[in-house]
């Protein structure tokens, strides 16, 4: 149990493009997601908290406007990149806690590549 | 502010050896800590939690409160324990900070 999926695993885009990713929570409801940046050979940082029905909490730094993410469902969060440009490149990583425990659990990521 | 710090980017150990991956944390409160390990080509997973007190592939975490530690130990390693390693800490607000990681690789 405990499946998160993401979609697409990879896309890649034009400069300027909005590309949208999909996270969901596939065998359970996931309350709060989050969503992380990887830069290769680095470790994950977090972009943002995303609350069922509520606004998301980005962490410092991140653009809201650039980085919209939209929690709909207790099973879908969505994170789009608007008007992307190379410096986007990065992998993107979603993940979601089960009921009220801390374990997350995380998506396969998905690499997004900006030319 | 919450911050994990693991200072061994690469380690590297020959198979049957022990191992040992270093994880300092920096909270003010009451943390739950937690190993994650990503093999290659592989999504993150859970390896395991501080609060469940359990032995995982054979790998062991004891929290220290008194020197802020949470060190990752197996006494024997194997190839297929060859990965990279997160501590990760979560804090009030049931967000995930992760130290910087540490390449484990396992040689025969």
């Amino acid at each position: 149990g405990a499946v998160v999926s993401q979609h697409p695993s990879w896309v890649i885009c034009k400069s300027g493009t909005s590309v949208k990713i999909e996270c969901r929570s596939l065998d359970f409801q996931a309350t709060t997601m989050f969503w992380y940046r990887q830069f290769p050979k680095q470790s994950l940082m977090l972009m943002a908290t995303s609350n069922e029905g509520s606004k998301a909490t980005y962490e410092q730094g991140v653009e809201k406007d650039k980085f919209l993410i939209n929690h709909a469902s207790l099973t879908l969060s969505t994170l789009t990149v608007t008007s992307a440009h190379p410096e986007d490149s990065s992998f993107y990583i979603c993940s979601a806690n089960r009921g009220r425990t801390e374990t997350q659990y995380f998506g396969p990521g998905t690499r997004l590549l900006v030319l | 502010a919450q911050r994990v710090t693991q200072p061994e980017k690469l380690l590297s150990v020959f198979k049957g050896a022990p191992v040992e991956l270093k994880c300092n944390y920096s909270y003010s409160g009451s943390p739950e800590l937690f190993w994650y390990v990503q093999y290659s080509r592989q999504r993150l997973q859970l390896l395991l939690r501080h609060i469940s007190r359990e032995s995982i592939k054979g790998f062991t975490a004891d929290l220290n409160k008194g020197e802020t530690s949470f060190h990752l130990k197996k006494p024997f390693a194997q190839e297929e324990d060859s990965a990279m390693y997160y501590c990760a800490l979560s804090g009030s607000a049931r967000q995930l900070t992760f130290g910087s990681g540490t390449q484990l690789t396992v040689l025969p």
